[in-house]
């Protein structure tokens, strides 16, 4: 079936570093866009960052552009999030999650269709 | 940068009635691209509605969505007991803040 999974997350102190995988199953992972979402413990959803199915195109919000980088390995399935210089405010619950069919246009980005269970990034000293 | 306001913040309603969620953007948006997700406590988001009106794969009927320019509608009538959860709206890399759907 049509699955996405985390792994990665964890505790880190500020400043330190940490990189979340995200493996994807269960379809083509080189025909779509794909893209982080966060939710900080008891707040709402954040988009964090999105990249197109050939890594060409890549956006980031502005809360974590220049210490962020979104990455894929199509051959393997796999999506990536390096993330540097964490802060306090970065701690969330981060979600891997496939952009629907249509993708990316200069008219919006198509809905998150399918979300993995999210992994729990710390950051505290 | 457009911003989505969700109304109300939380609703307290009955399992059998109906509920209706408000979004509402900035300024006007496609829709195209607004979409629904249901939250429940420790889950991960689930696309309901995409499009502002289509249904998501195995939504059920009971699940509708409406609007355009600046105003969108979720109605979910005759609501089950597992109806009760979060719901945000999404348009590009916005999400609304949220509505609280409480059994009352």
């Amino acid at each position: 079936q049509v699955q996405l999974v985390e792994s990665g997350g964890g505790l880190v102190k500020p400043g330190g570093s940490l990189r979340l995988s995200c493996a994807a199953s269960g379809f083509t992972f080189s025909d779509y866009y794909m893209s982080w979402i966060r939710q900080a413990p008891g707040k709402g959803l954040e988009w964090v960052s999105y990249i197109s199915s050939s890594s060409s195109y890549t956006n980031y919000a502005d809360s974590v552009k220049g210490r962020f980088t979104i990455s894929r390995d199509n051959a393997k399935n796999s999506l990536y999030l390096q993330m540097n210089s964490l802060r306090a405010e970065d701690t969330a619950v981060y979600y891997c999650a496939r952009v629907g069919p249509r993708g990316v246009n200069k008219l919006g980005l198509d809905a998150f269709d399918i979300w993995g269970q999210g992994t729990m990034v710390t950051v505290s000293s | 940068e457009i911003v989505l306001t969700q109304s109300p913040g939380t609703l307290s309603l009955s399992p059998g009635e109906s509920a209706t969620l408000s979004c509402r953007a900035s300024q006007s948006v496609s829709s195209s691209y607004l979409a629904w997700y249901q939250q429940k406590p420790g889950q991960a988001p689930r696309l309901l509605i995409y499009g502002a009106s289509s249904r998501a794969t195995g939504i059920p009927d009971r699940f509708s969505g409406s609007g355009s320019g600046t105003d969108f509608t979720l109605t979910i009538s005759r609501l089950e007991p597992e109806d009760f959860a979060v719901y945000y709206c999404q348009q590009y890399s916005t999400f609304g803040q949220g509505t609280r759907l409480e059994i009352k």
